[in-house]
């Protein structure tokens, strides 16, 4: 089966605090994405992981893949209120044209 | 370019009602897909295309159809809605090489009563 798993699922923190999110996922995947889902809006692309050891940062950011582990990590750096809100991790299984296979998402609320 | 556009924003329908959901995108993306939302559920992909003329299913197709009948435009169809098909719905497209990074519409919101 294929699967993506998120944790944690709800993280509540403090600005200027650090953390990280995890991915699993369930088998061979060529690609990881990182999206950003504001409340009611659309899915905003963050971060394309494309082999192992792949590191990206943008701003207080930064996302990695372990293809072996088949584990993404997305980690916050010195939080800022304005990073609030869910994030999603998607594993294209199947070459890409099977399309993405979501998590659940990370509800993340950053509090002043 | 407008990127990936979707009509309407927001729909109510009866249990029994037909439909169709708008995609257009202008970015001559080869591969779109339907994606449905639902709270604490990710996305679940419904149908993708690969090209004009090719569509096929994903993980939660029942009750939806599709055609591609242009590079530009791939419109999703509720034959008989039902309340299990109230959801955000969000088409997407992208390039199938070099990687398929996907462009995501704006979404449309269904309720169905």
């Amino acid at each position: 089966e294929l699967k993506v798993e998120q944790n944690p699922l709800f993280l509540s923190m403090q600005e200027g605090k650090n953390y990280t999110i995890y991915c699993n996922y369930s088998t061979t995947s060529d690609r990881l994405y990182w999206y950003r889902q504001d409340p009611g809006k659309s899915l905003e692309s963050l971060f394309v992981l494309l082999s192992n050891g792949a590191v990206k940062q943008e701003g207080r950011l930064m996302a990695s893949l372990d293809t072996k582990a088949r584990l993404s990590t997305l980690h916050i750096t010195a939080a800022v209120h304005d990073l609030s809100a869910t994030y999603f991790c998607a594993a294209d299984f199947g070459g890409g044209a099977d399309g993405l296979t979501f998590g659940k998402g990370t509800h993340l609320i950053i509090q002043p | 370019n407008a990127g990936v556009t979707q009509t309407p924003k927001f729909q109510v329908l009866k249990t029994g009602q037909s439909m169709t959901l708008q995609c257009a995108q202008d970015m001559n993306h080869e591969y779109m897909s339907w994606y449905r939302q639902d709270p604490g559920m990710g996305l679940r992909l419904i149908h993708y295309s690969v090209g004009a003329g090719i569509t096929d299913q994903g993980e939660v197709p029942n009750g939806y159809n599709v055609s591609r009948s242009t590079t530009e435009d791939f419109p999703l169809r509720l034959l008989s809605a039902a309340p299990s098909q109230t959801s955000v719905y969000f088409c997407a497209s992208s390039y199938l090489f070099p990687h398929y990074e996907q462009y995501f519409g704006p979404g449309t919101r269904l309720t169905v009563t």
